[in-house]
């Protein structure tokens, strides 16, 4: 089993649509949780940035944390054409590690 | 403006080369990474280095070779014993390796075989 599992999808969505991704975690250690924005033949971007649980919230972007579960999701809400990307997850441990552990990545299609 | 930039964007290699990608970066960051991404995979660490002069291994790092002797730039270098090089090379960096600050990424380079 993958310490990460993210459904690679495509997804796709009309415009202005409410779109959730997902990504479920094996180790109880990990405390920061990151999404990143990928487009194509580009390096990833960082869009959310979160430690332990709850939700962060940034303009049309929330990021949700349940460690109960091992489950965090990115929240895009009003989807548009310029969204349609990879969303990659990526997760750390609290113990001061360099180590990020990615999701495979989820591609997002956005339809005009 | 501040940021990683990465070189050459394509590159191609032949059987038996070596082959050496540049990464700088103007953030005044101490850390600095190397990810190799296939399609399929998600990002796998290849070498990280904490400050200039030091830098450690990674997940996969049979095959290639890198140097941090300035704090702006950390080449990578992939050696003729890297078997299946094919593949996205990024790099990132933070301003250090604790998990609590993240990872900013360059714009990657494509190596390919010739």
């Amino acid at each position: 089993q993958k310490e990460v599992e993210q459904d690679p999808g495509p997804l796709s969505v009309p415009e202005g649509a409410i779109v959730s991704l997902n990504c479920t975690y094996s180790n109880s250690a990990f405390q920061y949780f990151m999404w990143y924005r990928q487009y194509s033949r580009k390096g990833p971007e960082l869009l959310m940035y979160t430690y332990s649980s709850g939700n962060k919230e940034d303009g049309r972007f929330t990021a949700q944390v349940d460690k109960s579960s091992k489950y965090i999701s990115l929240f895009i809400r009003d989807s548009q054409p310029s969204d349609s990307a990879t969303y990659l997850c990526a997760m750390s441990a609290i113990s001061g590690t360099y180590k990020y552990i990615f999701g495979t990545g989820t591609r997002l299609k956005v339809l005009a | 403006d501040g940021g990683i930039t990465q070189s050459p964007k394509y590159l191609f290699r032949k059987e038996g080369q070596n082959v050496t990608l540049s990464c700088e970066q103007n953030l005044n960051h101490d850390a600095m990474y190397w990810y190799r991404q296939d399609p399929g995979q998600g990002l796998r660490l290849i070498y990280y280095s904490q400050i200039v002069n030091d830098f450690q291994k990674g997940d996969i790092a049979e095959g290639y070779s890198v140097s941090r002797e300035k704090k702006e730039s950390f080449p990578l270098t992939v050696t003729s014993a890297q078997k299946n090089p094919t593949a996205f090379y990024l790099c990132a960096s933070s301003p250090w390796t604790g998990s609590n600050q993240p990872q900013h990424f360059g714009d990657g380079t494509r190596l390919s075989i010739l």
